[in-house]
C-alpha cells in the first residue's frame, strides 16, 4: 500500500471552477507539503502546513492530522493553474519528504 | 530572492561513465537534499544532508551514488558509473531548518540521459 495516496489522478474543469485534491497518507508526519510541479519539469513550494488551514492568493491548503487528510483547494480555477499538483509528507523523524504521484490538473479557458 | 541552482541542466553521458551533478542551494540553508524523477514517474527521494554529512538515504543511494559539499557553496551528486537506468531529472533542494522554516526550496533540476 502506498505511504501516500492522491485523488483524483487526472482532473479537467473549466476556468473560473473551484477546484479540490486530496490527499491521504498513512504515516506520522511532522508536516506535509504541497507542491506544484509545471509542465516544463520545475517544482514549486506552495504550502507546508502541520495543522489546520493556510491561504495563498487563490490557493488554501487544509489538513486534518487526526484523520491524516489533507486537501488543496483553488478558486476562480485559471488556465495558467494546469500544473502537477503533488502531495509530499515529511515524517517526523526526519524532514525527507515522501512524494505522493501528483494530480494533474487542466483548466480549460 | 534567494534560490537554488543546478548546473547542468541537461548532461548526456554513456553508460559506464561518471557524471557530477552540480547545486548551490540557498546561502543560509542546513539541510540539503537530493530526488529524482524517471520520466513519467513520480518523485523520489535520494538523500539528505546535514552538518557535513548523510543524515538519511534511501534505497536508490546505493554505492554507485556519493554527495559531498566540497566547500561553503556547492553540493554535488555523483554517480561513480552510470547505468541506463539512471536516466531522470534530478532535483536539488534546500531548507533552511531549526529556527528557519523547513519548507523546501527546489533547483530547476538536471535532466541526465544515459545512453
Amino acid at each position: 500500500k502506498n505511504e501516500v495516496e492522491q485523488s483524483p489522478q487526472n482532473l479537467t474543469a473549466q476556468e473560473g471552477e473551484f477546484i479540490t485534491i486530496n490527499c491521504s497518507y498513512s504515516v506520522g508526519i511532522s508536516a506535509l507539503h504541497w507542491l506544484q510541479q509545471h509542465p516544463g519539469g520545475g517544482i514549486v513550494s506552495l504550502f507546508m502546513l502541520s495543522s489546520g488551514k493556510k491561504k495563498h492568493g487563490r490557493l488554501i491548503a487544509t489538513i486534518n492530522i487526526q484523520e491524516k487528510h489533507s486537501s488543496l483547494h483553488i478558486t476562480a480555477s485559471h488556465p495558467r493553474d494546469s500544473a502537477v499538483y503533488i502531495c509530499a509528507p515529511s515524517p517526523a523523524s526526519n524532514y525527507q519528504l515522501i512524494w505522493g504521484a501528483g494530480t494533474k490538473l487542466i483548466i480549460k479557458p | 530572492e534567494p534560490e537554488v541552482t543546478q548546473t547542468p541542466s541537461h548532461q548526456v553521458t554513456q553508460m559506464g561513465q561518471e557524471v557530477i551533478l552540480r547545486c548551490v542551494p540557498i546561502s543560509n540553508h542546513l539541510y540539503f537534499y537530493w530526488y529524482r524523477q524517471i520520466l513519467g514517474q513520480k518523485v523520489e527521494f535520494l538523500v539528505s544532508f546535514y552538518n557535513n554529512e548523510i543524515s538519511e538515504k534511501s534505497e536508490i543511494f546505493d554505492d554507485q551514488f556519493s554527495v559531498e559539499r566540497p566547500d561553503g557553496s556547492n553540493f554535488t551528486l555523483k554517480i561513480r558509473s552510470t547505468k541506463l537506468e539512471d536516466s531522470a531529472m534530478y532535483f536539488c533542494a534546500s531548507t533552511g531548518g531549526g529556527t528557519y522554516s523547513y519548507e523546501q526550496y527546489f533547483g530547476p533540476g538536471t535532466r541526465l540521459t544515459v545512453t
